[in-house]
Formats: C-alpha cells, structure tokens, sequence
C-alpha cells in the first residue's frame, strides 16, 4: 500500500531551527508538497519539489530525496506564528495526491 | 478578495437527513477537490472535478455525490447523512488538471457533526 510518515507532534523553541521529516512509500513520485495548516484554518501552499536538493523560500527551505523517499521541511528563526500543522504530500504514478497525517508543531517561548 | 468559499462553516446534523455543503471559487480555477480531514489522518478525497461538466470519485466516495453544473461552484451532498460521516471538509481548486500537479487551494472548511 501507498504510505507517508511524519512524525505526530513536536516542540520547538522560538527562535530556534526545527526539521521536519517525512518518508514515504508510494507507487510512483511525481512530486512532494508541503502544506502549512493553522488549528482550525485551511492548509495553505508551502513549497514543491520534484528534484533531488534543498528548495529555499525564506525561513522555510525543504529537501527531496527520491533515492530515499526522504524529505523534510526545515524551519528556521522560529516564530510564536509557525504554531501550526504541517502536511506533507506526494503524488504518485497515477498524479493522485498521497496525504500525510501531519506533525502539530509547538513552539514555546 | 479572490478565493474559494464554503458554506455552512458549522453544521449539527440528524442521521437520515440530506445535506448539501456548497463551494464557491472565483479564481477561474479548472479542477476542483472535496476532501475530508479526520483526526490522526490524513486528508482524505471524496470527489473530484477536472473541469466543469465532469466529476470523479475519489478515494472515499460512499454515500456522497458531487456536480459541477458550471466552473465556479462545487457542491458536495449527503444524500442520507451517517455519524461516520462526521468530519471537516474541505473544498479545494486548482489551476492544474490534475491533482497532484499543481498548487491547491482551499477553503477554510465546513464542520459537520452527524448525531
């Protein structure tokens, strides 16, 4: 069957770095989604890849590795905001679109 | 402001009856998505539609049903609601045909709870 790990809850310092792993085991990779997700908000576009390597976008940068079926999100100068949910999301062979459960991250002062 | 709309926001509902939660998007996006998000799992989609006039069944489809009469609305019914039904459900679009190939954007979610 078609799978995505992430972790379910972590805690952060403000202020600090914080990476956020995600494996995945599906028929077929045509890309992998990060999506930010605030309690009680819609999921909001983060970032794609679809090659191997480091996509920076600001604070946030994630990493592929299609060898390994291997990404993170990496977050950096955390802030009380980055308070949320964060899903990560492949699409397979079929461009079907393979949800992780998502990791609730908690930030403290 | 541009954007996807859902409609109701919250909603109790009584085993048996039919429900109709409505979306609205104003971005002229082609493909739209109603997914449900259950605690510990993740996003799960209902139906699809790839452009308007066509529709698709998703992963979990049962007792749901979908049109997509024009571009800009996407309605989900239940036609005879169950507790198992009880989620949220998120309305999304996209400017891509397919799924997994495009950035998604999405509504900020109807919560339904069947008694």
């Amino acid at each position: 069957g078609q799978n995505i790990d992430q972790p379910t809850e972590m805690t952060a310092t403000e202020g600090a770095i914080v990476q956020i792993n995600c494996t995945y085991q599906t028929s077929g990779f045509n890309g992998l989604f990060w999506y930010q997700q605030h309690a009680g908000e819609a999921p909001t576009f983060l970032s794609y890849n679809v090659l191997d390597g480091l996509e920076e976008k600001g604070r946030f940068s994630s990493f592929l590795s299609r060898s390994k079926g291997y990404s993170y999100l990496l977050l950096k100068e955390l802030q009380m905001k980055d308070s949320a949910s964060y899903l990560c999301a492949v699409t397979d062979s079929n461009y079907q679109l393979i949800w992780g459960a998502g990791t609730k991250l908690i930030i403290k002062p | 402001i541009a954007g996807i709309t859902q409609a109701p926001t919250s909603q109790i509902l009584a085993a048996g009856r039919r429900m109709t939660l409505r979306c609205t998007q104003d971005m002229r996006h082609n493909a739209m998505y109603w997914y449900r998000q259950d605690l510990g799992l993740g996003l799960r989609l209902i139906h699809y539609s790839n452009t308007a006039g066509t529709t698709g069944k998703g992963e979990v489809p049962d007792g749901y049903s979908v049109s997509r009469a024009n571009t800009d609305d996407f309605p989900l019914t239940l036609a005879s609601a169950v507790p198992s039904q009880t989620s949220v459900y998120f309305c999304a679009s996209s400017d891509s045909y397919r799924e997994g190939t495009g950035e998604l954007f999405f509504g900020e979610g109807s919560r339904l709870t069947v008694l």
